[in-house]
């Protein structure tokens, strides 16, 4: 079946950027997203890419997708303290043009240090 | 400004003692899901409603059950909780089940069984 990919750690300095990184395995996932998730809350949605753009960039946010390698990565620039959470990976089964459910990776955890 | 609203954060139950767990929506979405994240994992799916047509996913346990009144309203019974269903349990909904619409989630609520 589907699966996502990602390393469960990462770490960097205030004001660094940061880059996680994801595989995935369906090559006929549409759309593919990035969600956040701090201590104790739900998760919320911070981006995502349709599968015919190589990359998508909103404010310290840039998504680039390389369709080919199904390599999918978020880049957080000037990452500061309030970024440290969860970022989960995530893509949409597609059955033949009838969309199935969101496949999560497993997470990373993303420190930031002062 | 909360979109979907999950009560209440953190429940506490006794073993095998029914429990709901509620979420309501403001955003007149068509699409209601359910998921349950154990410690240090990705979300898994329960099961979801697209309107009022209910969806199990194959492998949720029988003991989980849902209800969805009205469009705004879903609810996540649980018949006769385990330790084992311990666990932070996340309402999300969608405009409908296309790929192109994400999935928004809430808070969550962190069930606990004593």
């Amino acid at each position: 079946g589907e699966d996502v990919e990602q390393s469960l750690f990462l770490s960097v300095r205030e004001g660094d950027s940061s880059v996680i990184n994801c595989t995935y395995t369906d090559s006929s996932s549409t759309y593919l997203y990035w969600y956040k998730q701090e201590p104790g809350a739900g998760l919320q949605l911070l981006t995502y890419i349709f599968s015919n753009m190589d990359m998508k960039q909103d404010q310290r946010l840039t998504v680039l997708l390389n369709k080919k390698d199904k390599h999918l990565s978020l880049r957080i620039a000037d990452t500061q303290t309030g970024d440290s959470a969860i970022y989960f990976c995530a893509e949409r089964e597609n059955y033949g043009g009838s969309q199935g459910n969101l496949i999560f990776g497993k997470g990373t955890k993303l420190s930031v240090k002062p | 400004d909360a979109m979907v609203i999950q009560n209440p954060r953190y429940q506490v139950t006794q073993f095998g003692k029914p429990v709901t767990l509620s979420c309501s929506q403001t955003l007149n979405h068509n699409v209601m899901y359910w998921y349950q994240q154990k410690s240090s994992q990705a979300p898994k799916l329960l099961f979801h409603y697209y309107d009022k047509d209910f969806n199990n996913e194959a492998d949720t346990p029988d003991n989980f059950q849902s209800r969805r009144p009205n469009t705004s309203f879903c609810f996540l019974d649980i018949r006769s909780p385990g330790l084992g269903d311990a666990a932070m349990y996340l309402c999300a909904t969608s405009m409908d089940r296309s790929h192109n619409q994400p999935q928004h989630f809430g808070d969550g609520t962190r069930l606990s069984i004593l």
